[in-house]
């Protein structure tokens, strides 16, 4: 049982330069997350989605684009990578709205745009 | 914006010593607040996910209370080892319309050393 799986593990952009980060979860899970992970600020929420064909903005969504094609697969897309970018990125998921369920969370990209 | 404070922001223990930090967070709306440890290059590991007031929590030589009418929840860690250094995350949910999409505001965590 992999759980959720990001890739890849590590990644240096130039500005402008577009690439997606992808995630994966193999629970059946149909609430998925992107957090971004800035020294000193904890995580921020970018996007989320309820379920296949659902997303939503989070707190800092400008820059990124999210699809969610199927209930496994919830990518993140940087379109123009900005230096502003830089970041450990994290995504996650959980099972259902019951109160006591804890999201689960892949090793995380981490992402250096020079 | 929901505020979520952590403190301190970062905490240097000798091994053997307990230690503890504060998580506060909005006292109206209250969902749930859970509690993360998080170590470099791995993934955040849930710790505990408290709905009630009063909850007192316990995983081995941590535990955790949570206080929802002031807002505050605190983590121990008793006889600290240096396996515990790690950035501790807390992190509330809000109770509201579809209970939030289980959307978490996290805090600024707290990065804790211990010293053999």
């Amino acid at each position: 049982n992999a759980g959720v799986t990001q890739t890849p593990k590590f990644r240096i952009l130039k500005i402008g330069q577009s690439m997606t980060l992808q995630c994966a979860q193999d629970m059946n899970h149909n609430y998925m997350y992107w957090y971004r992970q800035d020294p000193g600020m904890g995580l921020k929420l970018i996007y989320y989605s309820v379920g296949a064909g659902i997303t939503d903005k989070g707190e800092v969504p400008n820059g990124y684009n999210v699809s969610r094609s199927t209930t496994e697969d919830f990518p993140l897309r940087l379109e123009l990578a900005a230096p502003s970018q830089t970041s450990v990125y994290f995504c996650a998921s959980l099972r259902d709205r019951a109160s006591n369920q804890p999201q689960h969370f892949g090793d995380g990209t981490r992402l250096s745009i020079l | 914006i929901l505020n979520v404070e952590q403190s301190p922001q970062s905490l240097h223990v000798q091994e053997g010593d307990s230690t503890n930090f504060t998580c506060s967070f909005p006292s109206s709306n209250f969902y749930a607040l859970h509690w993360y440890r998080w170590e470099t290059a791995k993934s955040p590991e849930a710790l505990f996910v408290m709905t009630l007031n009063g909850d007192e929590k316990k995983k081995g030589r941590i535990s955790a209370t949570l206080n929802t009418k002031e807002g505050y929840s605190y983590l121990y860690i008793k006889g600290s080892q240096p396996e515990d250094s790690a950035t501790y995350l807390c992190a509330f949910r809000l109770g509201a319309g579809g209970t939030s999409y289980g959307k978490l505001t996290f805090g600024q965590g707290t990065i804790l050393t211990v010293h053999p």
